[in-house]
């Protein structure tokens, strides 16, 4: 398995559709993140969980629900979107800072590349 | 907060000949880590340098190196000999140790890579 897998990698749906992203990570780390990555516009972190526990919420609009049932795990739950959601959603890991050596970088996927319609 | 900017979208550069990517960044921390991260058609995100701001001595992996101007707040990236395959957006990013948990990147714009046989 690779390091950090993201399903799926296409998504269109539609404004009232529920759909959700997830993304599991093999390299045994205890923090996971959700970047936003727009056209013309720099990676925006969205949120970051912590061994579970939600750390940073980025003042991401409530339609955007993240869930972490553990360290490996992370999905991103859509609700109400909007066209202007339309985006790559990279998912990421990394060791947390407080559980001793950590090299600062971050391990991302491949991305899920959402269309809103 | 800290800011990363990435002053050109777009380089250009003949196979095998060498091409310098500009980072300037903002912060007021004297102890953090800097990134290039590069973003091939995959899009996955690749780390492909690191640089600890403690650090005096400039990074350097097989063709890619950095130029780290700590005072001047600069941090570039040298690819030399260019390969086909380095042709992707690169990005550089900011993070800091000192944040109790997790790695909190901070990405630039992104500069698109070009690279002609």
């Amino acid at each position: 398995e690779t390091g950090v897998t993201q399903t799926p990698r296409h998504l269109v749906m539609g404004m009232t559709n529920k759909k959700s992203l997830k993304c599991e990570q093999h390299l045994g780390h205890n923090a996971m993140y959700w970047y936003k990555q727009s056209a013309k516009k720099p990676l925006e972190l969205m949120f970051v969980y912590n061994f579970k526990e939600q750390t940073e919420n980025n003042s991401v609009p409530s339609r955007f629900s993240p869930e972490c049932p553990n360290s490996s795990h992370l999905f991103l739950h859509l609700h109400t979107l909007q066209p202007e959601d339309s985006a790559l959603y990279l998912c990421a890991s990394s060791q947390d800072r407080r559980q001793g050596w950590n090299t600062g970088e971050l391990f991302f996927g491949e991305g899920s590349r959402l269309t809103v319609l | 907060a800290q800011t990363v900017t990435q002053s050109q979208p777009e380089m250009s550069v003949q196979e095998a000949e060498t091409v310098t990517l500009s980072c300037t960044y903002d912060t007021s921390e004297s102890d953090y880590y800097l990134f290039w991260y590069k973003q091939p058609p995959s899009r996955q995100m690749i780390l492909v340098i690191r640089q600890e701001a403690y650090k005096q001595q400039n990074a350097t992996e097989n063709r890619f190196s950095v130029n780290f101007q700590k005072a001047a707040k600069s941090f570039s990236l040298k690819i030399s000999d260019s390969q086909l395959g380095d042709a992707a957006m690169y990005f550089c990013a900011y993070s800091s140790p000192l944040k109790a948990a997790g790695n909190k990147l901070t990405f630039g714009g992104g500069t698109r890579v070009l690279v002609k046989p």
